[in-house]
């Protein structure tokens, strides 16, 4: 069974803290992993796509990196205003438009 | 401004009482998906389209109806609702099989 798991379930971190979250997945068949930010009360927000091992992308103080078997999203010197539900998607199989999402992580920074 | 809408934004209802929750996106994309959003289950989807007339089941699909006949609305229907249906719902669409844009989210609550 196609599985989406994201760890920790909720982070605190001082201000300038460098730290990573982490999605694992098992799929029959990876066709892009997908980083999306939620902030309470709006719709996620896109970060990143990853389609292969070894991959990174970066955007300012986020850095999402890509094995076979999970992904990690580095944070570097976060900033209070980095707060937010992070949350991992996997879609499988090209035939379909098929999404599956962890649970999400919960991130607070603290000034 | 390029957006997904959605409408209405809450709404309380009891058993029984069909309901239609709306779903616009002005940016010409094909691709076009509905979620919930439970606690500690994430995101889950319960119906897609690849394009107009052309929809297929998610992961949560018992409950709801959808059809596409324009491109741009993505409506979704409970026919009956029924307590289980209380959630938080997001239409998403997307160009290709890319990243997906979130609408603003729709809280349903089913007495």
């Amino acid at each position: 069974e196609d599985q989406v798991t994201q760890s920790p379930e909720a982070l605190r971190l001082q201000e300038g803290e460098s730290s990573s979250l982490n999605c694992s997945y098992t799929v029959s068949g990876l066709r892009g992993l997908f980083w999306y930010r939620q902030d309470p009360g709006k719709g996620p927000e896109f970060l990143f796509t990853l389609y292969s091992a070894g991959e990174e992308k970066e955007k300012e103080r986020l850095k999402a990196t890509l094995t076979k078997k999970e992904s990690f999203l580095h944070i570097t010197a976060p900033k209070p205003e980095d707060s937010a539900t992070y949350l991992c998607a996997v879609r499988v199989d090209s035939g379909t438009y098929k999404y599956i999402f962890g649970t999400g992580t919960r991130l607070k920074v603290l000034a | 401004e390029a957006q997904v809408t959605q409408n209405p934004r809450y709404l309380i209802t009891v058993t029984g009482k069909k309901l239609t929750v709306t779903c616009s996106q002005n940016m010409n994309h094909e691709y076009m998906s509905w979620y919930r959003q439970d606690p500690g289950l994430g995101l889950r989807q319960i119906y897609y389209s690849m394009n107009v007339e052309v929809t297929d089941k998610g992961d949560v699909p018992e409950g709801y109806k959808v059809s596409r006949k324009e491109k741009r609305n993505f409506p979704l229907i409970l026919e009956s609702p029924s307590p289980n249906q209380t959630s938080l719902y997001f239409c998403a669409s997307s160009f290709g099989q890319n990243e997906q844009f979130f609408g603003p989210g729709t809280r349903l609550t089913v007495l």
